[in-house]
């Protein structure tokens, strides 16, 4: 199956910092992920989808200019969490659909970003 | 009414038991159905894919989709600790659009 590596694993950071996290797809090209968000004993939240070339796609209530989504290559996408607060404390997850048909998501491991 | 619906438990069992996790949903046109499993602190890990209706076996686990009454099972039989996770269903219509239960948290107790 598809192999979707994600990092950090884990970030503490201080309020007002900004963190980068980096979602590499290793099997195939990706013209497409989804960001998730996910808060304790809660399900995926999707945050946004990121293009390949294009600008993402939010879902409501996001903020675009807080969270950054940067698409520049067939096998990596990045988010940004600008000017981070303690309420941006979250667990944030990556996922990857096949090329083929994208009827299974294959999701990375997952970033625990902790802001002080 | 949520698209899909999923007892958050906690479900507790002893070793070796059989577990049923149950998710339900109101939208007719899912037809791809997915059951991923999730460590603390991790990654979803997809355990089980099934398109349309119909069962679906794999080692100890056992997936079955009655779209008729919308609502699809997975059976874990002969219980482990290490199958101490939570377990989300997942189904989509197309493909581009992704729907999660809440999860069930298990522990299954040696």
């Amino acid at each position: 199956g598809a192999v979707v590596s994600q990092h950090p694993s884990r970030v503490i950071c201080k309020s007002g910092t900004s963190v980068k996290i980096e979602c590499r797809s290793l099997d195939f090209q990706a013209t497409t992920m989804f960001w998730y968000r996910q808060f304790p004993k809660q399900s995926l939240m999707l945050m946004a989808t990121s293009n390949e070339g294009s600008k993402a796609t939010y879902e409501q209530g996001v903020e675009k200019d807080k969270f950054l989504i940067n698409h520049a290559s067939l096998t990596l996408s990045t988010l940004t969490v600008t000017s981070a607060h303690p309420e941006d404390s979250s667990f944030y997850i990556c996922s990857v659909p096949p090329q083929q048909g994208g009827e299974k998501l294959f999701f990375g491991s997952g970033t625990q970003l902790s802001v002080l | 009414q949520k698209e899909v619906e999923q007892d958050p438990g906690p479900l507790s069992v002893p070793e070796g038991a059989i577990v049923s996790l149950n998710c339900t949903y109101s939208n007719s046109a899912f037809q791809y159905f997915m059951w991923y499993r999730q460590y603390s602190r991790k990654g979803p890990e997809l355990l089980m894919y099934t398109y349309s209706s119909g069962n679906k076996e794999d080692g100890r686990f056992t997936a079955q989709v009655d779209k008729s009454s919308k609502y699809i099972s997975l059976f874990i039989r002969d219980s482990q600790p290490s199958d101490s996770a939570t377990y989300l269903c997942a189904m989509s219509t197309t493909g581009n659009q992704f729907y999660f239960g809440t999860g069930t948290s298990l522990t299954v107790i040696p």
